[in-house]
């Protein structure tokens, strides 16, 4: 079975400049969770979709954005880029029940200059 | 808000050793706790995951403790070999509200041939 899948891996982007990341997760997962990772803060959640729902959400501000399709691919937009925004993007999927682990894919790495 | 703390930040053992990582969490009500392993600028690869009504994972060297209580895991990594190099995390999943995850910062690591 493949595994979560996530493009692009490698972003470079300017201030202000907009950004969309994509995510497929593993056949038959329907729960698709955003997380971004920096060197001073770790990982950090930004939130977590279901069945084309957001469920959940981070502390983040609103140019963080994202949506689920009917296939349970997901995407994640930021807006007006910043510095700070640089980071390592991590997807994770998991199967619809709480219980279940989650996967992650490789990331993308978005630097922002 | 749950916060988790990893201790130590970094490790460095000679191959063969065993060794125990810590995970400490503030709130007891959760779902599940999950370790992964992250290597260098990759995603993150699930080794372990303990639900809360469990007190304990094994899988291969690696064995998982969870006292609910107490707010604490640990990670036994059972006779250290160089490829165990890698930055080991743990996320709890909460079991109230929308069941955020939370990643504590992580264990760097370092296993000397």
């Amino acid at each position: 079975k493949a595994g979560v899948t996530q493009t692009p891996r490698y972003l470079i982007k300017t201030r202000g400049q907009q950004v969309t990341l994509s995510c497929s997760p593993i056949s038959g997962h329907r729960s698709v969770s955003w997380y971004q990772q920096t060197p001073g803060q770790g990982l950090q959640f930004l939130f977590e979709y279901f069945s084309e729902t957001q469920r959940n959400k981070g502390n983040f501000p609103g140019r963080f954005s994202g949506r689920q399709f009917s296939n349970s691919r997901s995407e994640m937009n930021v807006s007006t880029l910043e510095l700070g925004d640089s980071a390592l993007y991590l997807c994770a999927s998991r199967y619809s029940g709480q219980g279940f682990e989650q996967y992650f894919g490789p990331g993308t790495r978005l630097t922002v200059t | 808000k749950q916060e988790v703390t990893q201790i130590p930040a970094a490790l460095s053992v000679p191959e063969g050793e065993n060794l125990v990582l810590n995970c400490s969490f503030t709130d007891s009500a959760i779902y599940n706790l999950q370790w992964f392993r992250q290597d260098p600028g990759k995603g993150l690869t699930s080794l372990l995951l303990i639900q809360s009504s469990q007190r304990e994972q094994t899988s291969g060297r690696l064995n998982a403790s969870l006292d609910k209580s107490s707010g604490r895991s640990t990670l036994y990594i059972a006779a250290s070999q160089p490829g165990d190099s890698a930055t080991y995390l743990c996320a709890v999943r909460d079991s109230g509200g929308y069941q955020k995850v939370t990643f504590g910062i992580g264990t760097k690591l370092q296993v000397i041939p």
